[in-house]
């Protein structure tokens, strides 16, 4: 079974827009991890959120975490085509073993 | 190597066909996660080692499955009696202890039974 689900399933947007993605799950949690997907290709780790953190950056990436709300948003800024793919986010369930959500697939329009 | 290989790429079996995938973790990992990926979802998980013990496998869909890492390094898939509901991607993942710092995800191997 999926812990988290994201949200929404698909965005299209133009390159230069923000793109903001969100991810609720239902139990405790130590960390939770954002991957992203190219078509046809394995998972690349992008940033990983304490449980005790609230948010945290990495280059373009922006991401928040509420655990009173068991929820988490990615925010891209300033998207590039480069950008186009899959996007998860992983809980751990308090076990250490990454559990995914069904993705939002994500087009950016050059 | 530089990252998480598996092997092989692509693989077809004949429904009740027996198929083995292979992941060769990233030297020096001790963590090692098996997942299932249907098109257009996300990975299942399927099943978890620390070195050669398979601590967790709670997420095998049924006894065909069944998942080996004898020397704590590489391991090995295997699909008994392949049903078609089976044709998926299959993931391998490894990290160094806990995956605190993300996993490192192999390309995968696509099955498909016909």
């Amino acid at each position: 079974s999926q812990q988290g689900e994201e949200d929404p399933q698909a965005l299209s947007i133009q390159e230069g827009e923000n793109a903001t993605m969100n991810c609720s799950y239902k139990t405790s949690i130590n960390n939770l991890q954002w991957y992203r997907q190219n078509s046809g290709r394995g998972l690349v780790h992008l940033i990983l959120i304490r449980s005790n953190e609230r948010e945290k950056h990495s280059g373009r990436l922006r991401v928040t975490l509420d655990t009173s709300k068991k929820s988490s948003s990615l925010l891209i800024t300033a998207s590039r085509a480069a950008d186009t793919a899959s996007y998860f986010c992983a809980t751990d369930r308090g076990s250490y073993i990454p559990t995914f959500g069904r993705g939002t697939s994500l087009i950016v329009h050059p | 190597g530089a990252g998480v290989s598996q092997s092989p790429r692509y693989k077809v079996a004949k429904r009740g066909q027996d198929v083995a995938l292979r992941c060769d973790p990233i030297s020096g990992h001790v963590s090692l996660f098996w997942y299932q990926q249907a098109l257009g979802q996300g990975p299942e998980f399927l099943t978890y080692f620390q070195n050669e013990a398979q601590l967790d496998k709670s997420g095998l869909p049924s006894d065909r499955f069944f998942a080996e890492r004898p020397e704590g390094s590489v391991s090995t898939l295997k699909i008994q009696r392949t049903q078609q509901e089976d044709s998926a991607v299959y993931l391998c993942a490894s990290s160094l202890i806990a995956p605190t710092e993300g996993a490192f995800f192999g390309q995968g191997t696509r099955l498909t039974v016909v």
